[in-house]
């Protein structure tokens, strides 16, 4: 069975440091993989996706994030915290014979000033 | 930009009753989905559509829960005899293609249902 495991309910970061949100996941086959994130209020807005191809992926908001096979990771980074990156941010996975989103538990950020 | 919109925000029922929350996907989108949150856990897979039918459905997706394509616009949730455990926050989303070929879902803000 798929899983996904996030490390860190939450994390919490200096405005203009490095974010590091790590996901790992279980699959028996190649997964599709996600980050989405969730404002206050709001829905999950898709930050990135892996389906194939090259292995670090580019998204919204300077966001980046790197499959890495023989480590069954994609691990979010962003080079520089900004304030309005505090949010939730959700790792899922999904079988490429599925239409299921598999999600983990959800990592907080919050940025400090 | 498009966006799925979903009603009502929140809504409070008494055990028992029956319950439909409303999602209006993005126009062009052809396949539509349903996931759960209960407070405090996981973001939960419940039911897919395409074609008027139900394409895949979790184990959570029993005899209590049935989804509908009304119209052309709206994709509605129904849960028949709510329980307490329903208490969740429900995500409707659709996705243009399908998203078994790397398809985006794009999920709405979410409906807050409270079973008291």
């Amino acid at each position: 069975a798929q899983s996904v495991t996030q490390l860190g309910s939450h994390v919490s970061v200096s405005e203009g440091a490095l974010v590091l949100l790590r996901c790992n996941y279980s699959s028996s086959v190649p997964p599709y993989l996600f980050w989405y994130v969730q404002y206050p209020n709001q829905g999950l807005q898709l930050l990135l996706k892996y389906t194939t191809g090259a292995t670090l992926v580019k998204g919204i908001n300077g966001f980046e994030a790197e499959f890495k096979k023989s480590e069954t990771s994609f691990h979010l980074t962003k080079p520089s915290a900004h304030m309005s990156d505090a949010a939730e941010y959700f790792c899922a996975v999904r079988k490429s014979s599925s239409y299921k989103l598999i999600f983990g538990s959800g990592t907080r950020l919050l940025v400090r000033p | 930009e498009p966006e799925v919109t979903q009603t009502p925000s929140h809504q409070v029922t008494q055990m028992g009753q029956e319950v439909i929350l409303r999602c209006v996907p993005i126009s062009n989108h052809l396949y539509f989905y349903w996931y759960r949150q209960i407070l405090g856990q996981k973001v939960e897979f419940l039911v897919s559509f395409y074609n008027n039918e139900i394409s895949e459905k979790s184990e959570i997706f029993d005899d209590q829960f049935s989804v509908e394509r009304p119209d052309g616009s709206n994709f509605t949730l129904k849960i028949r005899s709510t329980k307490l455990e329903d208490s969740a926050m429900y995500f409707c989303a659709s996705s243009r293609g399908e998203a078994i070929s790397g398809n985006t879902i794009y999920f709405g803000e979410g409906s807050w249902l409270t079973v008291v």
